[in-house]
C-alpha cells in the first residue's frame, strides 16, 4: 500500500511570494489533514477535510492560507503572501474516515521563507 | 481535549527497556490515550493507543493507571532506530468517524549505544 505522498519536499521562497504544496493521501482515505510544524514544536492542525468538504479550519490563517480538495482525493495548501514566520514543515495526513485509529502522515514539505 | 505533560528528554541504553511517562490528569471518561513518534525529518508515526486497559502490539506496550491520570509507553528492547520524539496525546473521537490530534512538545528519546 502506497503511503501519503507530498511534494515538493523542500521549498525556499522570499517573503511576500506565494507557494503551494500538494498532498496525495492513501487511496480510499476520506479524511485528510494539513498540519504546520514549526522547528522545536509538535505539529499543529491547520485544516481537516472529509471527502471534499471542510470539517474544521478554525486554526487556518485565512487571510493568507487556503486549501482545497476538489475531487475528494488529493489536496493543495497555498500561502499567499508568505511571511517569515511561515517557515515550517507542512505535513499532510489521512485516515479512512470510517473510525480507524491511525493517522498516516506524509514526509512533509520543508518551507523556508527568507 | 485534555492536556498532557511529558519530560522534555530521556536517554536509554541500547537493548534496554525505554519507559516514557505521560501525565493526563484531566482526561475524560471517553478520551483515549494515543502515542505517536517522529523520527528526524519524517512525519509522525502511530505507535499504540488505549482507553482503560493495558495494550501491547509489535512496537510497544501501553500501561494506563487505574485512575487513568497517567500512562507509560514501554519500548521493551530499545534500538538506535527508536531515537525520536515521542508524543502522548489525549483524543476524543469526533462524530464524523475521525479525530483530531493536538500535539505537545513530546519527549526526545535518545537511545545510546
Amino acid at each position: 500500500e502506497a503511503g501519503v505522498a507530498q511534494s515538493p519536499r523542500y521549498k525556499i521562497i522570499e517573503k511576500r511570494q506565494s507557494v503551494a504544496f500538494w498532498c496525495n493521501p492513501i487511496s480510499g482515505h476520506a479524511t485528510l489533514y494539513w498540519y504546520q510544524q514549526i522547528l522545536g514544536q509538535g505539529p499543529k492542525l491547520l485544516i481537516q477535510f472529509q471527502n471534499n468538504g471542510v470539517v474544521d479550519d478554525s486554526q487556518l490563517p485565512k487571510d493568507r492560507f487556503s486549501a482545497e480538495r476538489l475531487k475528494g482525493v488529493d489536496s493543495t495548501l497555498k500561502i499567499q503572501p508568505a511571511k517569515l514566520e511561515d517557515s515550517a514543515v507542512y505535513l499532510c495526513a489521512s485516515t479512512s474516515g470510517r473510525g480507524d485509529y491511525e493517522q498516516y502522515f506524509g514526509p512533509g514539505t520543508r518551507l523556508t521563507v527568507t | 481535549d485534555a492536556k498532557t505533560t511529558q519530560p522534555p528528554s530521556m536517554d536509554c541504553a541500547e537493548g534496554r527497556a525505554a519507559n516514557l511517562p505521560c501525565n493526563h490528569s484531566t482526561i475524560s471518561g471517553n478520551e483515549y490515550v494515543y502515542w505517536y513518534r517522529q523520527i528526524h525529518s519524517q512525519g509522525p508515526q502511530y505507535i499504540i493507543h488505549g482507553l482503560k486497559n493495558n495494550e501491547t502490539n509489535e512496537m510497544a506496550s501501553l500501561i494506563i493507571t487505574e485512575d487513568r491520570k497517567s500512562s507509560t509507553l514501554i519500548l521493551p528492547h530499545a534500538t538506535l532506530r527508536d531515537t525520536a520524539v515521542y508524543y502522548c496525546i489525549v483524543v476524543a473521537y469526533s462524530g464524523a468517524g475521525s479525530y483530531q490530534l493536538t500535539f505537545g512538545k513530546g519527549t526526545k528519546l535518545s537511545v545510546i549505544p
